[in-house]
């Protein structure tokens, strides 16, 4: 898609701040959202997920909020640490879809 | 528990030569199996996916080539690579059925030369 070929947006926070990290995705049919964290030279890992029928979820020190109203998708991480420096990806899907949507990512640097 | 091998994690190959990268899964049967490719600062571009031994579709035309010979083993190939085709390649699969996440690789990076 048309994200493949962009740069990167980059979000620095502090350590111990709190990161807000945002993306919009394209399909109303989506029912199925991800967020992915990658590390340098590591493949995406899981962190969160969520479907449709909410609109909360929380995790260990992450809360993802979606927005159907206007297809936006957001990952909190609370307290964010030097670790948290990566590339954050969202993903859409559909019930019966072989293929996740990849959003652009976004670049975490946590400062110390 | 499931777990993805891909290999190799680094690989330098000429202009012109050929490219064999290979992916297994275990612990599961039957999944959904990707490979993605990914430029250095920027987003997943999928190459190719398989829903089922022998069953490939392509995303994108190029100089690449899938096939899954068994069930839990996908493998990109080239015939002759293009200098173009260095990026970070990513393996994934998941479950079949769709709408769930995508278990990722640990990636193998092509420098072509």
């Amino acid at each position: 898609g048309e994200s493949v070929g962009l740069h990167l947006p980059t979000l620095s926070v502090q350590e111990g701040d709190n990161s807000i990290i945002n993306c919009a995705y394209s399909n109303s049919a989506s029912d199925y959202f991800i967020w992915y964290k990658q590390e340098s030279g590591k493949g995406p890992q899981f962190i969160i997920d969520i479907r449709s029928n909410m609109d909360k979820r929380q995790g260990q020190r992450v809360t993802v909020l979606l927005n159907k109203t206007v297809k936006h998708l957001s990952l909190q991480i609370a307290a964010t640490q030097p670790g948290d420096s990566a590339v954050y990806f969202c993903a859409e899907n559909k019930s019966g879809s072989y293929i996740p949507t990849f959003g652009r990512g976004t670049s975490l640097i946590v400062h110390p | 528990s499931q777990t993805i091998h891909q290999w190799p994690a680094t690989l330098v190959q000429p202009v012109g030569s050929p490219l064999s990268l290979e992916c297994t899964v275990e612990g599961t049967s039957n999944p959904n199996l990707y490979w993605y490719r990914q430029a250095a600062g920027r987003g997943l571009q999928l190459l190719f996916y398989s829903v089922g031994i022998g069953q490939i579709s392509s995303e994108v035309p190029q100089n690449l080539s899938a096939s899954r010979p068994q069930d839990r083993q996908f493998i990109l190939s080239s015939k002759k690579l293009l200098l173009s085709d260095s990026g970070f390649y990513l393996c994934a699969w998941s479950t079949q059925g769709g709408g769930t996440e995508a278990f990722f690789g640990q990636g193998t990076r092509l420098t072509v030369v």
